[in-house]
């Protein structure tokens, strides 16, 4: 049963990087079709999608943090990542990490998902 | 149109049938899915595709679309399904992007 499990800093200070990740286990990340993404949801608020990443290293970015966002993949691990520059109060939120999978179309549904795990940005 | 709109909050009574909404141009062009979210806990697939399952998910929930609107319909609503619902879809402009609705709150009285 595939599992994915986030990682990283709880605490991070305005202005600085967030860096997550996300390890995927009872799977290959190198599956064809599936791509892997990062969904943020801050509290009692909505699920915002920030990015997805296929094995190869091709990405689709949400345009409105496009210019602060980077996803990378280390196949080598299995792992994904998710890097946030110049955050601030506003990027607070449980971040969540799925599997991005395809129809008929990339990007369709995220099934399943990972825990989540709350970054909190303050000094 | 990068938006899909849901009502805040739906309420059923136990047993009976509900449908959650959500709106968007996208919807025209690529399915909406559906996730249920419980306090504490993160989303889970409940509809993707036209209208699939995923396994583990009750027969009681099925997907539709008509037009720009998709729905979740919840046939004899019980009350382990009072959650909040998002959908979410492929947005039909520019270059491919996802887009989630708002979520509803849905009560099961």
């Amino acid at each position: 049963q595939l599992q994915l499990q986030e990682s990283g800093p709880g605490l991070v200070k305005p202005s600085e990087t967030l860096s997550l990740t996300c390890t995927v286990s009872g799977g290959s990340i190198s599956s064809s079709s599936y791509y892997w993404g990062w969904i943020r949801q801050p509290p009692g608020k909505g699920l915002e999608w920030i990015g997805s990443i296929y094995y190869s290293g091709s990405t689709y970015y949400n345009p409105s943090l496009k210019s602060r966002v980077t996803i990378s993949v280390d196949t080598s691990k299995n792992q994904f990542s998710l890097k946030l520059s110049s955050v601030t109060a506003a990027d607070t939120a449980v971040y969540y990490c799925a599997r991005h999978l395809s129809g008929d179309y990339v990007l369709g549904w995220f099934d399943p998902w990972g825990q989540g795990t709350l970054v909190t940005v303050s000094s | 149109s990068s938006e899909l709109t849901q009502d805040p909050a739906v309420s059923v009574a136990l047993g009976q049938t509900v449908r959650i909404t959500c709106q968007g141009d996208s919807l025209r062009s690529y399915y909406a899915s559906w996730y249920q979210q419980k306090p504490g806990q993160a989303p889970v697939l409940v509809i993707y595709g036209k209208n699939n399952r995923p396994s583990g998910i009750p027969d009681r929930f099925s997907g539709s679309s008509s037009g720009n609107t998709a729905s979740l319909t919840i046939t004899g609503a019980q009350a382990e399904d009072e959650a909040d619902y998002y959908c979410n879809s492929r947005d039909s402009s520019g270059n491919p992007q996802v887009v989630f609705g708002g979520g509803t709150k849905l009560t099961v009285l």
